[in-house]
């Protein structure tokens, strides 16, 4: 089945600089990488997403690629702030029957 | 719009004993999703309902069921509980016609004495 791995585990930034998240699937049918977004005490909340048929999205601060040929993708953060500091997931899918598997996920830390 | 909700938000048991958790989803969907979160780990796929059927189930054991009502909200059931099953359990409702966006709950944090 899909296995998704996720690098680092732990990141800290500076406030205002770029953070980056990486994961790698296995899962060559796999179509669809979402990420989430989890604050303490909260479920995962859905921050941005892409489809295989895009090699990149962005909406303001946040961007993801997607490289299919070596199975990777990535989430950006540019000009990081306190309210960004959480837990992030990536995760992929086969498409809209499929099940959703996620990564271990990233704690991310901006430093003041 | 309220968004999905589970019930209850903490439950204690103790091992053996057997516990049903609760989900409405989001209004407007119709296809709900059951995640086992552990302690620092990502959400791990227990299964999936639609349209009042289990359409996928991950690697977990019989002792997990489920069920969805006509009006689309969900319960999950874990019998014989063990240690091991102390986690934050998630239900995700989704659209089937929509695609595939997750829109979770904030969970039921379970822990097994």
């Amino acid at each position: 089945g899909e296995n998704v791995e996720q690098h680092p585990s732990t990141l800290s930034v500076q406030e205002g600089d770029s953070a980056v998240i990486k994961c790698t699937y296995s899962d060559s049918a796999s179509n669809y990488f979402p990420w989430y977004k989890q604050e303490l005490g909260k479920g995962p909340q859905l921050i941005i997403d892409i489809r295989s048929n895009v090699g990149e999205k962005k909406d303001q601060r946040i961007a993801v690629t997607l490289n299919k040929t070596a199975k990777h993708f990535s989430l950006h953060i540019t000009e990081t702030q306190p309210e960004d500091s959480a837990v992030y997931f990536c995760a992929a899918s086969r498409g809209r029957d499929d099940k959703i598997i996620f990564g271990k996920g990233t704690r991310l830390h901006i430093l003041p | 719009d309220a968004g999905v909700t589970q019930s209850p938000t903490h439950l204690i048991k103790t091992r053996g004993q057997q516990v049903t958790l609760r989900c409405s989803p989001k209004s407007g969907h119709d296809t709900v999703s059951w995640y086992q979160q552990a302690l620092g780990q990502g959400p791990q796929f227990i299964f999936q309902y639609y349209e009042e059927e289990e359409r996928q189930r991950g690697n977990f054991p019989d002792r997990f069921s489920g069920h969805q009502f006509p009006n689309y909200s969900s319960e999950l059931n874990v019998n014989a509980l063990l240690l091991g099953d102390s986690a934050l359990y998630l239900c995700a409702s989704s659209l089937e016609q929509g695609g595939e966006k997750l829109f979770f709950g904030s969970g039921t944090q379970l822990s097994v004495l």
